[in-house]
């Protein structure tokens, strides 16, 4: 399995631009969820997913869209990017139909706005 | 609302040295995880607590759920260059099982 795999690993994007984030799984996980790290700081969680077609927002979701088509994937969507949005964007996901699973995460996207 | 403090935010350990990490809560937890990050790298599990007053154990690694489920410590025991990272604890309440990480605390070795 490759587990949680993220697209692309580094982007810079100037004030205004927008972009995807890709994420894909592939263990079968039913949750999937967004995080940004602001460096040297903590996980923020953005946006999670309980399944296909079933999205919620977390702490910090303004200024982004996700979707969930599908179970593998769970792109998020960064409309008129601002440099508030530098950060390094984790995927994770996990099984259980707890929260409270082990969460598996992608390699991360470090993205840059200037 | 929900305290919960992860300390220190820092810490710089001669290698061979021993390093605690800690996260305190206001109020009762439901369960709490450790993840450890390396540098540039992601997240990675390394234990979930339950019970109260647990205890577990993973080489020279050992994790601690307090009694009254607010508090829980990662201690490393002889730290090798190795377990250079930030260390997070994440933990959920009960009535809203959704997953926070605490701050982290990231370890530097000194040779």
């Amino acid at each position: 399995n490759a587990g949680v795999t993220q697209t692309p690993k580094f982007r810079i994007l100037k004030i205004g631009q927008s972009m995807t984030l890709q994420c894909t799984q592939d263990m079968n996980h039913n949750y999937m969820y967004w995080y940004r790290q602001d460096p040297g700081m903590g996980l923020k969680l953005i946006y999670y997913s309980v399944g296909a077609g079933i999205t919620d927002k977390g702490e910090v979701p303004n200024g982004y869209n996700v979707s969930r088509s599908t179970t593998e994937d769970f792109p998020l969507r960064l409309e008129l990017a601002a440099p508030s949005q530098t950060s390094v964007y984790f995927c994770a996901s996990s099984y259980s139909r707890t929260y409270t699973d082990t969460q598996y995460f992608g390699p991360g996207t470090r993205l840059t706005v200037l | 609302g929900q305290q919960v403090m992860q300390i220190p935010q820092y810490q710089h350990v001669q290698e061979g040295e021993d390093f605690t990490t800690y996260c305190n809560s206001s109020t009762t937890l439901s369960n709490i995880q450790w993840y450890k990050q390396r540098p540039g790298g992601h997240p990675v599990f390394l234990i979930q607590l339950v019970k109260s007053g647990e205890v577990k154990k993973q080489k020279r690694l050992t994790f601690q759920f307090g009694e009254a489920k607010k508090n829980s410590s990662l201690h490393i025991t002889a730290t090798q260059t190795t377990d250079v990272g930030t260390y997070f604890c994440a933990y959920s309440n009960f009535g809203n099982e959704k997953l926070t990480f605490g701050t982290g605390t990231r370890l530097t070795i000194i040779p």
